[in-house]
């Protein structure tokens, strides 16, 4: 089945203590994305990939790191996390390495990461 | 910085109702227009709109664009209790994509 895989779904921890949420995708897609999903905020884009060992900056990408050394994975990682990145997270695909360029092309969504720093 | 906003913010109607949910950007260089349907989980692709006045149609969801405007509304007609949801327009401007903060939709039996 064509998905969008993140892992864990669900994530508690301390201030400081790093960690990293898994993204994978079995549909061969360029371009992938994180997001944040915070009420009245809508999703914001944190980093986003359009190719392999290609990353950019989204709006907030401060307090986070990510990497695209193989064309499915996509790991988001948190050096030092706090309280404020307290929120839901979402991975994203798309096949084309400009999202959302045709009909064929919409981003795909993992089904998230709630993630609670105390 | 590209803006898109949605209203109303929340909506509860009854079963049966249409309801029009709106979106306005803007943006510098607007490519397209999503709209999103979420549920519980993931966001799930309803819509792609390119060009003004084409609508789109599936099933009791429409949605046109208008882009000398700049907005977007997504209809829905003869709601029912499944369609309640957040609803999420996106507008990809260049390579990046915005969201708005959706429209969280109650239709009650």
């Amino acid at each position: 089945e064509a998905q969008v895989t993140q892992n864990p779904r669900y994530l508690i921890t301390v201030t400081g203590k790093k960690l990293t949420v898994t993204c994978s995708q079995n549909m061969n897609h360029e371009y992938m994305s994180w997001y944040r999903q915070d009420p009245g905020l809508g999703l914001r884009q944190i980093y986003y990939s359009m190719n392999v060992e290609v990353t950019d900056k989204g709006d907030v990408p401060e307090g986070y790191k990510v990497s695209r050394k193989e064309k499915r994975n996509f790991p988001l990682i948190l050096e030092s996390p706090s309280p404020n990145q307290t929120s839901l997270y979402f991975c994203a695909s798309s096949l084309s390495n400009y999202p959302s360029s045709s009909y064929n092309s919409p981003l795909h969504f993992g089904n998230g990461t709630r993630l609670t720093v105390t | 910085e590209d803006k898109v906003v949605q209203s109303p913010l929340s909506l509860v109607v009854h079963e049966g109702d249409t309801v029009t949910l709106n979106c306005s950007y803007e943006v510098t260089n607007f490519r397209s227009l999503l709209w999103y349907k979420q549920e519980k989980k993931a966001p799930t692709f309803l819509f792609m709109l390119t060009s003004s006045g084409i609508e789109k149609k599936s099933g009791r969801l429409s949605s046109i664009l208008d882009k000398k405007e700049l907005f977007s509304i997504l209809n829905i007609t003869a709601t029912q209790t499944g369609d309640s949801a957040i609803y999420l327009c996106a507008v990809r401007s260049g390579n990046m994509l915005t969201f708005g903060g959706g429209t969280r939709l109650m239709v009650k039996p």
